[in-house]
């Protein structure tokens, strides 16, 4: 069955470090790739999806299709970072979209 | 345009009754799906649906059933409540089945069961 993982339920950096959220996804095909942010109080919206191979906020994610990855990446943390991310994959030619369980980004001071 | 708008924003029912939640997409979008997140959790898919069919269907009881009307506004239903079925709900329209292009989310409905 489809699945996504997202292992850190909390992640807590330092603003000016690194960040790495990590996905893992499970589909034997070739899934399309997203990642959705909420901040405090606000809802849901999508950040980015791999086929745009964009950057957004800073953020960029790369497909690894041999390690079944898709983690989230910013060199740069910034204290408006802090959030909810989830990683989300929609198998290719279906009707769903799946979403990890989410990590909480907390960017310290 | 207001974006994908949900109604009731809170609601709380009691175990055994029925409850209907409703959801508006943005203009032009022809697909709304549904999702219940339980606190703690990512988004859990109920249903899909694409110019008013029905495209996705998730694990979740035949308590669970959803319809998509003309002007493509679509409606959750949930009979026999089980406190189990507390959540928040959230509708997600695309202008694209299953989300293809990212999915725009309403600020959803919070269900209590008691």
């Amino acid at each position: 069955a489809q699945r996504v993982t997202q292992p850190e339920k909390l992640l807590s950096v330092f603003k000016g470090a690194p960040v790495e959220l990590k996905c893992n996804y499970s589909y034997s095909g070739s899934p399309e790739l997203f990642w959705y942010v909420q901040y405090s109080r606000q809802r849901l919206q999508l950040l980015l999806r791999h086929i745009s191979r964009e950057s957004i906020k800073g953020f960029t994610a790369d497909l690894n299709k041999g390690e079944t990855s898709f983690h989230l990446k910013k060199p740069f943390a910034q204290e408006e970072d802090s959030a909810m991310y989830y990683c989300a994959s929609r198998d290719t030619g279906g009707f769903k979209t799946i979403f990890g369980a989410g990590t909480r980004l907390f960017v310290k001071a | 345009d207001a974006g994908v708008t949900q109604s009731p924003t809170h609601l709380i029912k009691t175990r055994g009754q029925h409850v209907t939640l409703r959801c508006s997409p943005i203009s032009g979008h022809k697909s709304v799906s549904w999702y219940q997140q339980v606190l703690g959790q990512g988004p859990q898919f109920i249903f899909q649906y694409y110019e008013k069919e029905e495209r996705g269907r998730g694990n979740f009881p035949d308590r669970f059933s959803a319809r998509q009307f003309p002007n493509y506004s679509s409606e959750l239903n949930v009979n026999a409540l089980l406190l189990g079925d507390s959540a928040l709900y959230l509708c997600a329209s695309s202008g694209r089945t299953g989300g293809v292009d990212g999915y725009t989310f309403g600020s959803g409905t919070r269900l209590t069961v008691v």
